[in-house]
């Protein structure tokens, strides 16, 4: 079956630290993939996306290079900002169901 | 304009009633999901329509059943509601094709008491 496994939070930082969180995925196809960001109280919203092997997704200073040798789609940003505190949601998209996926989700807090 | 919403936003009822969530979009997607938001975050899928066709129907009970009255409306209706079935809802839609994204609602918090 398609499924995303992403790294288990929660991850704490301090304020200009770098950030990873780890993404990996399992699809019967090729998927594009994506990284949304849900804050508090709200619904998920598109951080970044890559629609084909090799290619790098980035927004906000976050980046995501779409591997397909390693099935992998990890995030990063090399300074966190306290702002940047939110879940984190990997996924990966079917075009042919529009099946779309998601991860358990990573909780980032970022501390002055 | 909000593109994806979702009615109401927070509902609390007792074990046993009847209850609908509605999402409407006005974004003229074919596509339109429900998933399911644990206490944990966890997000899954529960189903998915694209134009008013059933496509993915996951491991859910049989209480549950979406309805899509046309391609810009999915409704989710529960039956004979159960303490587990507390977390919060979110509709989404997408448009089919590669370089798609889903736009989500603000998300519904059911509380079963």
């Amino acid at each position: 079956g398609n499924s995303v496994t992403q790294m288990e939070g929660p991850v704490t930082l301090s304020e200009e630290a770098f950030l990873t969180i780890n993404c990996t995925y399992t699809a019967t196809g090729y998927p594009s993939l994506f990284w949304y960001v849900q804050y508090p109280g709200e619904g998920l919203q598109l951080l970044l996306k890559a629609t084909k092997a090799d290619d790098k997704g980035s927004n906000k200073g976050f980046e995501a290079t779409y591997r397909k040798e390693t099935t992998s789609f990890h995030l990063e940003k090399g300074s966190v900002q306290v702002s940047d505190s939110a879940v984190y949601f990997c996924a990966l998209h079917l075009s042919f169901n529009n099946d779309m996926r998601f991860g358990a989700g990573t909780r980032l807090t970022v501390k002055p | 304009d909000t593109a994806v919403s979702q009615t109401p936003k927070y509902l609390v009822t007792q074990m046993g009633n009847d209850k609908s969530i509605k999402c409407e979009q006005n974004l003229g997607h074919d596509t339109m999901y429900w998933y399911k938001q644990d206490s944990k975050k966890f997000l899954k899928i529960m189903f998915s329509y694209n134009n008013k066709e059933l496509i993915i129907n996951e491991t859910v009970p049989n209480r549950f059943s979406p309805k899509s009255p046309d391609k810009a409306h999915l409704n989710l209706h529960i039956n004979s509601l159960e303490l587990g079935d507390s977390a919060v809802y979110f509709c989404a839609s997408s448009q089919p094709g590669r370089n798609t994204e889903a736009f989500f609602g603000q998300g519904t918090r059911l509380t079963v008491v």
